[in-house]
């Protein structure tokens, strides 16, 4: 069974910049987060679908962060305009259901903000 | 909201030793206990998990026990090999915020 794709991998880019980033779960799973992994801290959830639409936002910065997942199965992450504190790595992470506790992650977005 | 604490931070072993990991929780309505490995470079994975309405759970080398009435949880890997090294994530969920909270990790080191 394919694992959860992300891509890219690495990205380094200024502040005031814009990114974005992909991913692909694994095929089925229903539910998707976003999380943002600061160097020595454990993972922080962003957002939470459940097919296309939005569980859990709460912890999302929505003056620069947004997230979209089209069509119930990709999902994009993007930051505009990127600031220092950003650099972190982004994990994305699905499970078969919401009420189906077990996550399954990628291997992560390395972001560095110059 | 939900806090998850992790000690210790860093672990050293030598190999064939075991080790020890634990945690709290703060939310007493939490009712699932994920333990996440991660290695340099990649994604957490889920190594073993517990629920609420058990008390232990083994699997091959690692083992995890929940004592709910102190609100805790630890991680026990028995006869550690060079490839146990890596940063382990407890996490808890079911409370009040649903989602899961992870603890700041533990770095273990396995010396061969």
């Amino acid at each position: 069974e394919a694992g959860v794709a992300q891509s890219p991998r690495y990205k380094i880019i200024e502040k005031r910049q814009s990114v974005a980033f992909w991913c692909n779960p694994i095929s089925g799973h229903a539910t998707l987060y976003w999380y943002q992994q600061i160097l020595g801290q454990g993972p922080k959830l962003l957002i939470q679908f459940q097919n296309n639409g939005v569980v859990d936002d709460s912890q999302l910065p929505k003056d620069r962060f947004s997230a979209e997942r089209l069509k119930g199965v990709d999902s994009t992450l993007k930051i505009q305009p990127a600031k220092l504190e950003d650099s972190a790595v982004y994990l994305c992470a699905s499970s078969i259901g919401d009420r189906v506790f077990e996550q399954f992650f990628g291997p992560g977005t390395r972001l560095t903000v110059l | 909201g939900e806090n998850v604490e992790q000690h210790p931070s860093t672990l050293s072993v030598q190999e064939g030793d075991s080790a020890v990991i634990k945690c709290t929780y703060s939310d007493s309505a939490s009712n699932y206990f994920p333990w996440y490995k991660q290695e340099l470079g990649k994604g957490p994975q889920l190594i073993i998990d517990i629920r609420s309405n058990v008390g232990e759970k083994k699997d091959q080398r690692i083992a995890v026990t929940l004592n709910k009435t102190a609100k805790h949880f630890s991680l026990h890997i028995t006869e550690t090999q060079p490839e146990d090294s890596a940063v382990y994530f407890c996490a808890a969920m079911g409370g009040s915020q649903g989602n899961l909270i992870f603890g700041k990790g533990t770095k273990l080191s396995v010396k061969p």
